[in-house]
Order: C-alpha cells, then structure tokens, then sequence
C-alpha cells in the first residue's frame, strides 16, 4: 500500500520563527490537502494544496501566514509563519490517490509545540 | 457539507460489548460518509466509508448506517477489543469538491 510520510514528525519552536512541514507521497495523487488539528480537537481544513499554483485557503487561513507549495503530484510543503503559542497543533496532510472516489489519507502528522 | 455533530465526545465499554457512535448532517448535498479512527500519535486511519445511495455496509466487526431521510450515520463496532481503543471522527462530503466537514470526535474506552 502507498506511503505518506512528514518530515518533521514533531518539532519545538521559539516563537516569531517559522517551520516548514514536507509532505511526500510514493504513489500518484490527485489532490493534497493540509489539516490543523489543535489539542484535543477535531481537524480543521487549512488549504487544499494545487500542482505548479497557488493554494486553495479555508475562511481564517491566509496565505502570508500559511505558504503553501505542490511542486510536483507527490510532494507539498505547509509554512507555519512568525509562529505564536497558538500555533501549537498538529498539522496533517491528506491525499486523495489516482483513481480513487472521495477518500482521503492521512500521513503521520507534524507536532508542533511553540514555545 | 456545513455541520457534523458527533456523540457521544466519551464512550466506555467493556470488552467484547458493542459500541456505537452516532453523526448529523446538515447539508443534503452530502453524499460520501467516512469514518477515521486516530490513535496516540498518530494520523487518522480510514476504517469504513459508505456512499449515499446505500443504507449498510460491513467489513468484519465494524458498520455504518445511513439514513438519508433523517441525516444521521452511525458507526457500530462490534466484539470490541482494547486495541479499539482510539479517537473516531466521522466526516461527511460531496463528490466533486473533495472538501471533508469533520465531526467533534468521539474517545472510545475499552475497558478489559
């Protein structure tokens, strides 16, 4: 079965930095998507990550804030910027595979704790 | 889709007991009803999903049912183990727009 991996799979940040989060897949995808998942909470949708152009952000999510990047169908980025506490989550990325319905799945997660 | 409740936020059961976790929807559009189970540490791992134009669907000891009518799809697990033990997140969608609405969650306890 195909692999999602995430690099980091948790990190510790001073805050005012920023992070970015890799995402890689080894299998053909036609859609990426970032999720934040604050503690204990649910997911929330960031942005839908779109091949050689710019991300597709949810209401409360802006770009400055968020970069995103898909150079390629396998791969995406996720920048957390000037980071603050509440920033604090983890954040997932999901894929839906070539040939699929609707599916989505979801890599390991990125832990983020800024301090 | 809008709006997904989810109950119960906390279930406990005894080993081999059922569980159920029950969802609404708002959004009549909504057409795709996936099921995610997540543990510690982890990231969400689909575990059943149902379409819209059927009412039932099994695989081993988990199921969902869907009414369409009311807007409700539940997640039944049966003969439940302590390796059950997870937070599940239902979800609801509609084909085309790949965009998931989760539920709250619900942190499954099985006791041994």
């Amino acid at each position: 079965s195909a692999v999602i991996s995430q690099k980091p799979s948790r990190d510790i940040c001073q805050r005012g930095t920023s992070l970015t989060i890799q995402c890689q897949v080894d299998s053909q995808v036609t859609m990426m998507f970032w999720y934040r998942q604050q503690p204990g909470q649910s997911l929330t949708l960031i942005a839908t990550a779109n091949q050689g152009s710019e991300a597709t952000y949810e209401s409360g999510f802006v770009i400055d804030k968020f970069p995103i990047s898909r150079p390629n169908l396998t791969f995406s980025t996720l920048t957390v910027s000037n980071m603050s506490p509440e920033d604090s989550s983890i954040y997932l990325c999901s894929v839906v595979f070539e040939g699929g319905f609707n599916e989505q799945f979801f890599g390991p997660g990125t832990r983020l704790t800024v301090l | 889709g809008e709006n997904v409740e989810q109950h119960p936020s906390t279930l406990s059961v005894q080993e081999g007991d059922s569980a159920v976790i029950k969802c609404t929807y708002s959004d009549s559009a909504s057409n795709y009803f996936p099921w995610y189970k997540q543990e510690l540490g982890k990231g969400p791992q689909l575990i059943i999903d149902i379409r819209s134009n059927v009412g039932e669907k099994k695989d081993q000891r988990i199921a969902v049912t869907l009414n369409k009518t009311a807007k409700h799809f539940s997640l039944h697990i049966t003969e439940t183990q302590p390796e059950d033990s997870a937070v599940y997140f239902c979800a609801d969608s509609t084909s085309g727009t790949y965009k998931y609405i989760f539920g709250t969650g619900t942190r499954l306890k099985v006791l041994a």
